[in-house]
């Protein structure tokens, strides 16, 4: 699987969009992209995922380049609540597992920090 | 249940005590994790289940571990004779997995057990 590269830490200021970024130059084209989160004492939280297009669910929007490098998960208006540790994570398509093991492997995440 | 429950949440052993955790997954949820996660750091994977199936067990740092699954839902991690390093906190996830799916495979967690070795 692809590796990851994101910042260690950000801070937002409650009510501001957060933009949280991603490097995954070496993805291939059968891998998605995922975003998982963690808020402290809980265990990790799906938050996103895509492949190629842009994607928006209830809790974040996914703006992913075009040549699939880089990608951006953006939460609209951060609170308090969204504070936590973001990791994206970069999988092979589910089709394409080939019966291996369909595992996420995490790197160490960006510490996003909300600010009130 | 509606989640992935896990128990103990917490766990203190002596070392070289015997533990055992346990992991509730999500029913008919044919696909199960454990992962490990030491204080600061992500998850490391430590093995996966299909069904009752061990298919993967790379992650597993020793010997003194085991984890089994004998009916395909319910799992349980053993750690034997622990030593210090093997405190963090233990977290098992599961999937629907892949078969048959056309989209990602998204894994639910549980709260996880966090194992503390003195």
């Amino acid at each position: 699987d692809a590796k990851t590269t994101q910042p260690t830490s950000m801070d937002c200021a409650e009510g501001r969009a957060a933009n949280l970024p991603c490097n995954h130059s070496t993805i291939s084209g059968n891998e998605y992209v995922y975003w998982y989160r963690q808020i402290h004492s809980q265990g990790p939280q799906y938050i996103i995922h895509g492949l190629k297009n842009n994607e928006t669910n209830e809790m974040a929007s996914l703006i992913i380049t075009e040549d699939r490098k880089s990608s951006t998960l953006i939460l609209p208006h951060a609170t308090l609540r969204d504070t936590a540790v973001y990791y994206c994570i970069v999988r092979v398509k589910p089709q394409d597992y080939g019966g291996a093991t369909n595992k996420l492997i995490f790197g160490t995440g960006t510490l996003l920090a909300v600010q009130p | 249940g509606a989640g992935v429950s896990q128990s103990p949440r917490y766990k203190v052993a002596k070392r070289g005590q015997d533990v055992a955790l346990r992991c509730d997954p999500i029913s008919g949820h044919v696909s199960l994790f454990w992962y490990q996660q030491a204080l600061g750091q992500g998850p490391e994977f430590l093995t996966y289940f299909q069904n009752e199936a061990q298919l993967d067990k790379s992650g597993l740092p020793s010997d003194r571990f085991f984890a089994e699954r004998p009916e395909g839902s319910v799992s349980t991690l053993k750690i034997q004779r622990t030593q210090q390093e093997d405190s963090a906190v233990y977290l098992c996830a599961s999937s629907l997995g892949f078969q048959g799916t056309t989209g990602a495979n998204v894994l639910t967690f549980g709260a996880g057990s966090r194992l503390t070795v003195l």
